[in-house]
This record gives structure tokens, C-alpha cells and sequence, in this order.
């Protein structure tokens, strides 16, 4: 069965520090990736995407980035953190027509 | 792009009692999705309905899909205190990639014991 890991679970960092969150995903190949991230508001929005190694599309226009070094495997980066950038960071594996999530990462940036 | 609203907002209820939300689209939705989130988690997939008018399970929940393709229901048969959580709605977007998915802004249940 497939299960998706994400780390760290919690993260407080002070504004203008970098950032890296991974996510790994097990028992599947070629997976396509996803980051979202949640807002107090609670909305789904998604930040990027991807449908293999090396390909990322962006969603939206921000300070963050993403890379896919290896199959599966999807890291969310920033150079530096805004305030702003606080929030409930997801990331996902698809099926074509569903998506299943991970456990989340809690950012914090003060 | 296609939005999905969710309805309604929020519920407060009383453990026992059933429940209701339901999602509309202003387009037509070949897939609609039912996750579940639990606080401080991850979104889980708790029903997918796959052809307009289908009636799926999953224990104590049912989703239906609208025949108009435009609409999707969830019920919650006698609820308990864990089933709070924010419930959201979801189908494939139509507007790019096949893997891509639209969702509702989600419905936060609460179930006062």
C-alpha cells in the first residue's frame, strides 16, 4: 500500500530564515505531487505540482519554490520566510481523479 | 476556473443527530470527491462517486451525485463526537491537467456531546 511522509511535523522559524520541508512518498512509481498550503480560512490552495523528476508547475506567484530530485520524492523551499508564509503546508500523490495527503507540516513564522 | 461552493459554512448539532452539506458547481463535474479532515491532519478520501446519481456508503456516511452532474450531497447517519472536523468537496479540474483537483472552501462540523 501507499503511504506519504512529511517532515517536519511542526516548524517555527523567525521571518527572513530559509525554509525546506520534504515529502516522500512509498509503494508507488512516477507519482504526480502536489504542495498545498492552508490558511487559518482553511481553504485548499495549491501552491505546485508535479508529473515527474524535474518538472514543477507554480500555481502561484510567491517567495516559495519546489524541486523534485527524485521519483518520489517533492521539497518545498524558501530562501527567505515572510510572515505571510505561516500556514498548514500539505503535500499529496494522485490517482488520476483523486489525491491522497499527508500528515501536514505546521509552519510558524514570527 | 471552476468553483465548487460548499454549503453550509459551518453546522453545530447534537450527538446523535443526522446530517446534511451538499457542494455546487456552476459547471459539469465527471468525478466528485468527499474528504474529511480532522484537526491538526491531512485531508482524508472518504467517498468518490464516479456516475451522475450514484449512491455510495461508507459505514454511517452516504454521498450521492447529482444527476445534473452540477451537484453532490453528503449525509452523516447519527453523529458522534468524532466526526468533527471540516469536510470538503472535490472533483478534476477541467481546465488543465487531468491530475488537478477543485475544492469547496469545506464545511466545519462540530458535535457538541
Amino acid at each position: 500500500s501507499q503511504t506519504i511522509h512529511q517532515w517536519p511535523a511542526t516548524l517555527v522559524q523567525p521571518v527572513g530564515s530559509p525554509l525546506s520541508l520534504e515529502c516522500t512518498v512509498e509503494g508507488t512509481s512516477n507519482p504526480n505531487l502536489y504542495w498545498y498550503r492552508q490558511a487559518a480560512g482553511r481553504g485548499l490552495q495549491l501552491l505546485f505540482y508535479s508529473v515527474g523528476i524535474g518538472q514543477i508547475s507554480s500555481e502561484v506567484p510567491q517567495n516559495l519554490s519546489a524541486s523534485r530530485p527524485q521519483d518520489r520524492q517533492f521539497i518545498l523551499s524558501s530562501k527567505k520566510l515572510l510572515l505571510s508564509d505561516s500556514g498548514f503546508y500539505l503535500c499529496a500523490w494522485s490517482l488520476p481523479g483523486r489525491q491522497y495527503f499527508g500528515p501536514g507540516t505546521r509552519l510558524t513564522v514570527t | 476556473g471552476q468553483q465548487l461552493n460548499q454549503s453550509p459554512q459551518s453546522m453545530f448539532i447534537q450527538e446523535g443527530e443526522d446530517v446534511s452539506m451538499n457542494c455546487t458547481s456552476s459547471s459539469i463535474f465527471n468525478t466528485w470527491l468527499w474528504y474529511k479532515q480532522d484537526p491538526g491532519e491531512g485531508p482524508v478520501l472518504l467517498i468518490a462517486l464516479y456516475k451522475a446519481g450514484e449512491l455510495t456508503s461508507n459505514g454511517r456516511l452516504t454521498a450521492q451525485f447529482g444527476i445534473t452532474r452540477k451537484d453532490s450531497f453528503l449525509n452523516i447517519s447519527a453523529s458522534i463526537p468524532s466526526d468533527v472536523g471540516i469536510y470538503f468537496c472535490a472533483g478534476p479540474d477541467s481546465g488543465g491537467s487531468n491530475y488537478k483537483l477543485t475544492f469547496g472552501k469545506g464545511t466545519l462540523l462540530t458535535v457538541n456531546p
